[in-house]
């Protein structure tokens, strides 16, 4: 049972450039999440979903758009990579807002 | 700023001590979660409790909640190098499907 598994592990982009951070979960969980964790910061969370089609804004969405167009994955894109979006990325899933999140282990992003 | 904050930020004991972290929020809540984190992987579940719930116990683990203070606490007991990792609570906004998560509070067991 693989939970909830992150792609990329790693990557570099340059100012400017986008990509696709791609979550993907096996416990046929509704609820899914992205967050970003900076050193000292905590986490953060970005957009979330709380079922296949649906997504929505968490505390800090801005340079960032998510898809859910299957109920097992959610995407997260960077349109145009700023330096400051430099972060680890945590996809999370859960079967309901009252259970516990599973996480990935993350995308480490660096953004030149 | 966050909604729940962990203190002490870091703690240091030796091995077979109790370790004790606390966390304080600012909003009403549903329930509060504890969640660990090894270096360089993703957080995993330790322990969730509702509001109406003033203790919890998992093992090893004791979490406290107090409401009118808006403080929960996490108590390790008999600490192994094992535990050594970071503690984050995460609170739900009540009314909403989010979670907002502390900055942590880094344990370091010396065996």
């Amino acid at each position: 049972n693989a939970g909830v598994t992150q792609t990329p592990k790693f990557r570099v982009l340059k100012t400017g450039q986008s990509m696709t951070l791609l979550c993907a979960q096996d416990m046929n969980h509704e609820y899914m999440y992205w967050y970003r964790q900076d050193p000292g910061m905590g986490l953060r969370l970005i957009h979330y979903s709380v079922g296949e089609g649906t997504t929505a804004k968490g505390e800090v969405p801005d340079g960032y758009n998510v898809s859910r167009l299957k109920k097992q994955n959610f995407l997260l894109g960077l349109e145009s990579a700023a330096p400051s979006q430099t972060s680890v990325y945590f996809c999370a899933s859960s079967s309901g807002v009252t259970q516990p999140q599973h996480f990935g282990d993350g995308t480490r992003l660096s953004i030149l | 700023s966050q909604q729940g904050e962990e203190d002490p930020q870091a703690l240091s004991i030796q091995e077979g001590e109790n370790a004790t972290m606390n966390c304080s929020y600012k909003t009403s809540i549903n329930n509060l979660q504890w969640y660990r984190q090894n270096s360089g992987r993703g957080l995993v579940h330790l322990i969730l409790i509702r509001s109406n719930e003033r203790e919890k116990h998992s093992g090893r683990l004791r979490v406290t909640l107090d409401t009118s203070k808006k403080s929960s606490s996490l108590l390790i007991t008999a600490s192994r190098a094992a535990d050594t990792a970071s503690y984050f609570c995460a609170t739900d906004l009540s009314g909403t499907y989010k979670y907002i998560f502390g900055t942590g509070t880094r344990l370091k067991v010396l065996a």
